[in-house]
Order: structure tokens, then sequence, then C-alpha cells
């Protein structure tokens, strides 16, 4: 199946610094890649929806200035958590559908582990 | 609105057969998934049913009725890295994924 690489798997980052996370389709191109948040034992929360050329999507009650998506091509995605909490710590996972049919699966990255101190 | 229901944990015995239901409510419906999920991991791909009826994988089945919004995964011949969290995910007529909390599946030996 189509890979989605996720970078980085573990972050520790310290109060009022950003992060940024990366998310790569490896072998398939990407116009729509999504953001998910996922607390302990929690569902999957979508955050946002990574549009390739154009501004992303937001879910209701995330803060755009905050959690910053780039989507500069059609494999690459980026998630920034700027000035950052310790309540952003978090598993943050991007996917992304190898097609727009409905059947198509959706791929993940590996997660990342954010845990800001 | 969206809701999905499934048990929140069940446990079954190595060997066995375990099944695990979602009902569903969603606004237009374009098909549903199974995803299996390891503690500390991304969910990984089980199954999609788009019609009625059951679908068969190897040792994993799932089912479907639309009318009735329910859906189940039937695993059989339980092995202990079955262990893990099962997502149940119907797509909404925006195609986007509607995700549930999760089945935490624990498999004793």
């Amino acid at each position: 199946g189509a890979v989605v690489s996720q970078h980085p798997s573990r972050v520790i980052c310290k109060s009022g610094t950003s992060v940024k996370i990366e998310c790569r389709s490896l072998d398939f191109q990407a116009t729509t890649m999504f953001w998910y948040r996922q607390f302990p034992k929690k569902s999957l929360m979508l955050m946002a929806t990574s549009n390739e050329g154009s501004k992303a999507t937001y879910e209701q009650g995330v803060e755009k200035d905050k959690f910053l998506i780039n989507h500069a091509s059609l494999t690459l995605s980026t998630l920034t958590v700027t000035s950052a909490h310790p309540e952003d710590s978090s598993f943050y996972i991007c996917s992304a559908r190898e097609s727009d049919r409905a059947s198509a699966e959706a791929f993940f990255g590996q997660g990342t582990r954010l845990t800001v101190v | 609105g969206q809701n999905i229901d499934q048990p929140t944990e069940m446990t079954a015995t190595e060997g066995a057969i375990v099944q695990i239901n979602c009902t569903y409510q969603t606004s237009g419906f374009n098909g549903l998934f199974w995803y299996q999920q390891h503690a500390g991991e991304a969910p990984t791909f089980l199954s999609y049913n788009v019609l009625d009826g059951l679908e068969e994988k190897g040792r994993f089945s799932s089912f479907l009725s639309r009318s009735k919004g329910y859906s189940y995964l039937l695993l059989k011949e339980l092995q202990m890295k079955d262990s893990a969290s099962y997502l149940c995910a119907p797509m909404d007529s925006n195609y986007q994924l509607i995700w549930g909390a999760g089945t935490k599946l624990i498999i004793k030996p």
C-alpha cells in the first residue's frame, strides 16, 4: 500500500517555542492531507484539512494562528505548533488518501508524540 | 448530529472469536472503514464496506447494514498480537471520516 511518512516521531520542547511536524506521501500525490490530534484513550480528532496550494480548512475550535499548516507541494504538508504550551502535549497524526474515490483508504503517518515542558 | 457508538473495551481468549459492534449516525453515507490501532502507533487499515453484507479477509470479516446504521468487525482465531484498539469510521456525505473512540480489545492466553 501507499506510504505516508511523518517526522519527527517524538519531540520534547520548552514552553513558548515552536515545533514543526512534517508529513510526506512517499509514493503518491496527495492534494489533500488531514491532521489529527489524539488524546490518551480518545478518538482521533480532526484538526484541519490541508489543501495543496491553498489555505487549510480548520475545524471548529482549532486555532489557526496556533496550528499553522502549510501544504507546499503534492507530497508534503507541515504542521507547526507555535508558542507551545504543556496543554498542547499530545499525539499528532497526519493522513492522506491516494485518491478521491470513496473506497480509497486513508494512510496514516507514524504519528508524532509532542511533549511540552 | 453525527455519532459513533462502540464498546469501550472487550476481552477475549487466544484462539477464540470476537465480534466488535458499531452503530453510527452520519450526515449521508459513503461507506464505513475499520482500522486497527496499537498503543502509541498510527491506525492501519483493516476493511471497507459500502454495500450491505459481509466482507471476509482472512481472519477478519466486516459486516454492514446501512438501513440499521450498524457494522461489526469479526476476528477469528485470535492471536495475542490482535490486542489493540479497533476504530469504526463511517464516511459522511462530504467524504469525511467520522471517528469513533475505538474498542480496546484485550486478548488473554
